[in-house]
């Protein structure tokens, strides 16, 4: 069936960096976009971007311009986001969706904390 | 940016009741690209609803959505357990995706 398998959990100081990944099966990898969207805790869903798979093309929320990198390796579908110069307000449930210009198909999420 | 605003923010309602759910626009919605989310404790959201109207594949019949331009309901014709959630409106405009703020279903 389709799905999204991420990667685990993260734990990260301060100004570090984190990269999260997005394994695709069960459908053709390059033909949909990939998103990312964050969920702080106990808060609303955010926009990160997203990425197409057959060209790599990303298009990044302005919040993060600069500061999000969006990747794909399609010999294995997969997908990758990392974020750098993290800081407490960092924290929060990834997750990576297909999007259909909907999102169909969601990861179960991968929390990254960010404390020193 | 199209921004969203969900109303109410909470909505306390019993099993079998209805539960009537709205998402407002900033400006008008090409498309009807507007889609409902749901989301459980725990859980990744899921889609609901597409297009403004449209069941996504499994959705059971007592979710409904409806309207055009600016303003959009999702409906639920009569609560069971499991579908006291939050849930998220969103939009596809100009290559930017917003989501609304979210409204919670709980028991009440």
């Amino acid at each position: 069936q389709v799905q999204l398998v991420q990667s685990g959990a993260e734990v990260k100081k301060p100004g570090a960096s984190v990269k999260v990944s997005c394994r695709a099966s069960g459908y053709s990898f390059n033909v949909y976009y990939i998103q990312w969207v964050r969920q702080a805790p106990g808060q609303g869903l955010e926009w990160m971007g997203r990425i197409f798979p057959k060209s790599g093309a990303t298009l990044y929320a302005q919040k993060f311009q600069g500061r999000v990198t969006m990747t794909r390796d399609t010999s294995i579908s997969t997908a990758y986001m990392e974020l750098t110069s993290l800081t407490s307000d960092d924290t929060a449930v990834y997750y990576c969706a297909r999007e259909n210009w909907y999102f169909d198909v969601w990861g179960r999420g991968t929390l990254v904390t960010v404390s020193s | 940016e199209i921004v969203l605003t969900q109303s109410p923010g909470t909505l306390s309602l019993s099993p079998g009741e209805r539960a009537t759910l709205s998402c407002r626009a900033s400006q008008s919605i090409s498309n009807n690209y507007l889609a409902w989310y749901q989301q459980r404790p725990g859980q990744a959201p899921r889609v609901l609803i597409y297009g403004a109207s449209s069941r996504a594949t499994g959705i059971p019949d007592r979710f409904s959505g409806s309207g055009s331009g600016t303003d959009f309901t999702l409906t639920i014709s009569r609560l069971e357990p499991e579908d006291f959630a939050v849930y998220y409106c969103q939009q596809y405009g100009g290559s930017l995706f917003t989501f609304g703020p979210g409204t919670k279903v709980d028991i009440k």
